[in-house]
């Protein structure tokens, strides 16, 4: 157990809708990272916030975003969402400058 | 920008023999270098970073690695693999100076049997 928690587990939805995955991460730890997996695009750096400001941006779609709130716990929101957005969606969490990252179960959305 | 290739996207070996995964990376400046590990349907596990110091690190289940900074890579290795070690391997790298995403290669499935 990493101490990262994640819920949903799964999630099952249609498209055109909008979901909320939510993120806890280790105590104490300020920085959160949201990473995409699926199978054709590996796994894939979404996001980042530190201390409740967004601090880096990878290939994150303009209609997925993300916030961290002041306990330090995030959500990752998606929506208008399309069949390709199926994937396991892991967050992460880190405590040090050294960037060890530690992850959570993750999240697998399902988008039929 | 960042990468991180890996060679080999599926390996099958029999238990008791030895493992070796090619990872290189391709980035200009200082690096934090990783393996991680997922098991079938669970998370990503950390197996064993590079911040400095000693090339040679251990990790965790018998797994080491070993950084060449002049041929950019970081493989890892096992002496003597197991059933259990039938996993997913990801080695990732990011840039050294604090809390920075991190740069996944596309990952080596490894299948051991019995």
């Amino acid at each position: 157990d990493s101490g990262v928690t994640q819920t949903p587990k799964h999630l099952i939805t249609a498209t055109g809708q909008r979901v909320t995955l939510r993120c806890s991460p280790r105590s104490g730890d300020l920085s959160v990272y949201w990473y995409q997996q699926s199978l054709d695009q590996g796994l894939q750096f979404l996001i980042q916030y530190y201390n409740g400001e967004e601090r880096a941006k990878g290939n994150i779609l303009e209609r997925f975003s993300a916030q961290q709130f002041p306990d330090l716990h995030s959500e990752l929101n998606l929506s208008s969402l399309e069949l390709g957005d199926s994937a396991l969606y892991f967050c992460a969490s880190s405590g040090d400058s050294y960037n060890e990252q530690f992850f959570g179960p993750g999240t697998r959305l399902t988008v039929l | 920008a960042q990468s991180v290739s890996q060679h080999n996207h599926h390996v099958i070996l029999s238990e008791a023999a030895s493992l070796e995964l090619g990872c290189n990376y391709s980035y200009g400046g200082t690096v934090n270098l990783f393996w991680y590990v997922q098991y079938p349907g669970q998370h990503l596990q950390l197996l064993l970073k590079y911040f400095s110091g000693d090339p040679l690190v251990k990790g965790i289940k018998g797994f080491e690695a070993e950084f060449i900074k002049s041929k950019f890579s970081f493989n890892l290795r096992k002496p003597s693999v197991q059933w259990s070690d039938t996993a997913e391997y990801f080695c990732a790298v990011n840039r050294a100076g604090g809390y920075n995403k991190l740069i996944f290669g596309a990952g080596t499935r490894l299948a051991v049997h019995p």
